[in-house]
């Protein structure tokens, strides 16, 4: 069983919709992360949070909105999504940001856009 | 710019026999090495990791190899179950690069009974 836990698990939504992912993890980790995994792809980094900060965004369009409520939480806000946003997104979270530590990733969230 | 290549898309082994995953990388400033195992409708689960201080680590049946003049490392699993059937992902960062995992493209791997 993982220990990052991502919602919903499949979302079909229109291009128009606002929709939210969430992940949450009781590891006591500090960073987390958002991913992007198209099919036969490796994961692609989106967003990095450190203590709840927004640490690193990779030049993602604004149409993803990401937010950490707190230290166990990360959501992922959508809207005005585009075909070619359907993907796998992925949740991780690590114990800080700071030297090396492996990234534990949840089940991830399948996004279809209509 | 793909820094960590797997260039072995895919890999059948025979059932106790040993698996040999390769991955190389093109930039010197990676000293940190993953590998990740992801069954289908999973996410990637960690299975071990090498420092560049090291040339070898071993954890159970698998046992990650470093060849630092190389660039080059591999994953060594003996002996081979039909569980160990997946996806597995090479992934490499270094701290002059905030530590961003960059993954190679994968190896699925195929164990036959």
């Amino acid at each position: 069983d993982t220990e990052v836990t991502q919602t919903p698990k499949h979302l079909v939504m229109g291009m128009t919709n606002k929709k939210s992912l969430k992940c949450e993890q009781h590891m006591g980790h500090r960073a987390m992360y958002w991913y992007k995994q198209k099919a036969k792809k490796p994961p692609e980094l989106m967003f990095v949070y450190s203590y709840e900060k927004l640490s690193i965004n990779e030049s993602v369009p604004s149409r993803f909105s990401p937010e950490c409520p707190n230290s166990s939480l990360l959501n992922l806000h959508l809207h005005a999504l585009q075909p070619e946003d359907s993907a796998l997104y992925l949740c991780a979270s690590s114990h800080n940001t700071g030297g090396h530590q492996p990234q534990h990733f949840g089940d991830g969230t399948r996004l279809s856009i209509l | 710019d793909q820094q960590v290549k797997q260039n072995s898309p895919s890999l059948s082994v025979q059932e106790g026999r040993i698996s040999i995953l390769n991955c190389d990388y093109t930039n010197s400033m990676f000293d940190y090495f993953l590998w990740y195992k992801k069954y289908p409708a999973e996410g990637p689960t960690f299975l071990i990791s090498i420092s560049s201080i090291k040339d070898k680590n071993e954890d159970g049946r698998f046992t990650v190899f470093l060849n630092k003049s190389a660039k080059h490392l591999s994953l060594h699993i003996v002996p081979s179950q039909p569980g160990d059937s997946a996806v597995y992902f090479c992934a490499a960062s270094s701290g002059s690069n905030d530590y961003k995992l960059s993954f190679g493209a994968g190896t699925t791997v195929t164990v036959r009974a």
